[in-house]
């Protein structure tokens, strides 16, 4: 069975730093890409940013741009997200997902998500 | 970036009834590889996205058949045949042709009359 299991939300305060996990099991995980997305409290989907399976490639979308860094341990089976510079509008709930782009099949699996606020 | 708009945002249905939502996006989906990249999640109150619907037609294991997804270019359709209670949820298209970013629509509220 395919699991990811988000961690490492809390509460900052504006301008602090917090590092999220994604632990994966029951899949390969190192033959997939993974993407954060977010969802701030009653608001809709959020695309963050994803890794490509070696690490090798690694994109954001523009507002965490220079804030935030995605990165993997195949060895581990773990994604991770360092956020940098938080800001109250990245108060969100954050979720791992993969893809597999020789298949096809994008966001297929999701975790159960990590809530992270940022408030003084 | 791709903009993704949905129709309605707020769908209410009775049970038994069909109910259908429409994804519309700024340009074409169809990739260079000639797939169209357009997926379909339902998001039940207190849970995490699921999918349900991938690269526009494809049902997901697990998923009843009285899910299925239509459409192509800018045009994109999910219906819903016999609304059931366990389908309250808001309902996502995203699209995965043209990225970075991948776009989600607004999301699509489906409850019950």
């Amino acid at each position: 069975e395919v699991q990811l299991v988000e961690s490492g939300g809390g509460l900052v305060q504006p301008g602090g730093s917090l590092r999220l996990s994604c632990a994966a099991s029951g899949f390969t995980f190192s033959s997939y890409w993974m993407s954060w997305v977010r969802q701030a409290p009653g608001k809709g989907l959020e695309w963050v940013a994803n890794i490509k399976q070696d690490g090798s490639e690694k994109y954001y979308v523009d507002f965490v741009k220079g804030r935030f860094t995605i990165s993997r341990d195949n060895a581990e089976n773990s994604l991770f997200l360092q956020m940098n510079s938080l800001r109250t509008e990245d108060t969100a709930v954050y979720y791992c997902a993969r893809s597999r782009w020789s298949k096809g099949s994008l966001f297929d699996d999701w975790g159960q998500g990590t809530l992270v606020t940022v408030s003084s | 970036d791709v903009v993704m708009t949905q129709s309605p945002l707020s769908l209410p249905v009775t049970l038994g009834q069909p109910a259908s939502i429409s994804c519309r996006s700024s340009q074409s989906l169809v990739h260079s590889d000639g797939n169209t990249y357009l997926n379909w999640f339902q998001q039940r109150p207190g849970q995490s996205p699921r999918r349900l619907i991938y690269r526009v037609s494809n049902r997901d294991s697990g998923v009843p058949d009285r899910f299925s997804g239509s459409g192509s270019g800018t045009d994109f359709t999910l219906r819903i045949s016999r609304v059931e209670a366990e389908d309250v949820a808001v309902y996502y298209c995203m699209q995965g042709t043209h990225w970075p970013p991948f776009t989600f629509g607004p999301g699509t509220k489906v409850d019950i009359k």
